[in-house]
């Protein structure tokens, strides 16, 4: 059972352009999370996914990001229009209930955005 | 709001030592505990779950314990390792299962 794959790895991308990061969660897990590591700081919540549907979106910022999980396919982590201060690790996890719930909650090895 | 606050930030201990990562957290209200390890560049690792019905849980030389009436956690690391060096996060899960994390204890073990 692999664990919860992150692509890419590492992204670097010049200001203004955009970065999509992807997460395929365990296979039978249908609840996912986003959390960001800024350089320095503990890991912020971002977003909440369930399949096709976006449960808490209370740690995105308003502007210029957006997640998404569809039916078919990974969840989708979006920035448009990058700039210096989204630098950071991008990290997704999921569990198959929502939330922990007495279920550890299993974390991908991250995505680490440079913008240039 | 729920804030986590791990102390201290950074530890350094000679092998064989036993020690104890704490971590507090503002809000009682929530669900489950959860101690991870971060090795640098890499993902976070689940080391222990308390839920909130529970008050300590062990695996091997880890131990960890949660009061929250007292609004604590600690990790207790027996007879510690250099492949014990890594940073050690404290999560607190929120109502919609979020965690809320702690900016983490960076240990180091000498040999």
């Amino acid at each position: 059972n692999a664990g919860v794959m992150q692509n890419p790895r590492h992204l670097v991308r010049r200001r203004g352009q955009e970065a999509r990061l992807r997460c395929s969660p365990m296979k039978g897990h249908s609840h996912v999370y986003w959390y960001r590591q800024l350089p320095e700081e503990g890991l912020k919540f971002m977003v909440y996914l369930q399949k096709e549907n976006i449960i808490d979106e209370s740690g995105m910022p308003k502007e210029r990001f957006s997640a998404e999980f569809p039916k078919e396919g990974p969840s989708i982590l979006r920035i448009q229009q990058v700039v210096r201060g989204d630098s950071a690790a991008y990290f997704c996890a999921s569990s198959p209930i929502r939330g922990a719930n007495g279920n550890t909650i299993y974390f991908g090895e991250g995505s680490w955005l440079t913008v240039v | 709001k729920q804030e986590v606050t791990q102390i201290p930030a950074a530890l350094s201990v000679p092998e064989g030592e036993n020690l104890v990562l704490n971590c507090s957290f503002t809000d009682s209200a929530i669900y489950n505990l959860q101690w991870f390890r971060q090795d640098p560049g890499k993902g976070l690792t689940s080391l222990l779950l308390i839920q909130s019905s529970q008050r300590e849980q062990t695996s091997g030389r880890l131990n960890a314990s949660l009061d929250k009436s007292s609004g604590r956690s600690t990790l207790y690391i027996a007879a510690s390792q250099p492949g014990d060096s890594a940073t050690y996060l404290c999560a607190g899960e929120g109502s919609q299962g979020n965690l809320i994390f702690g900016k983490g204890t960076k240990l180091s073990v000498k040999p």
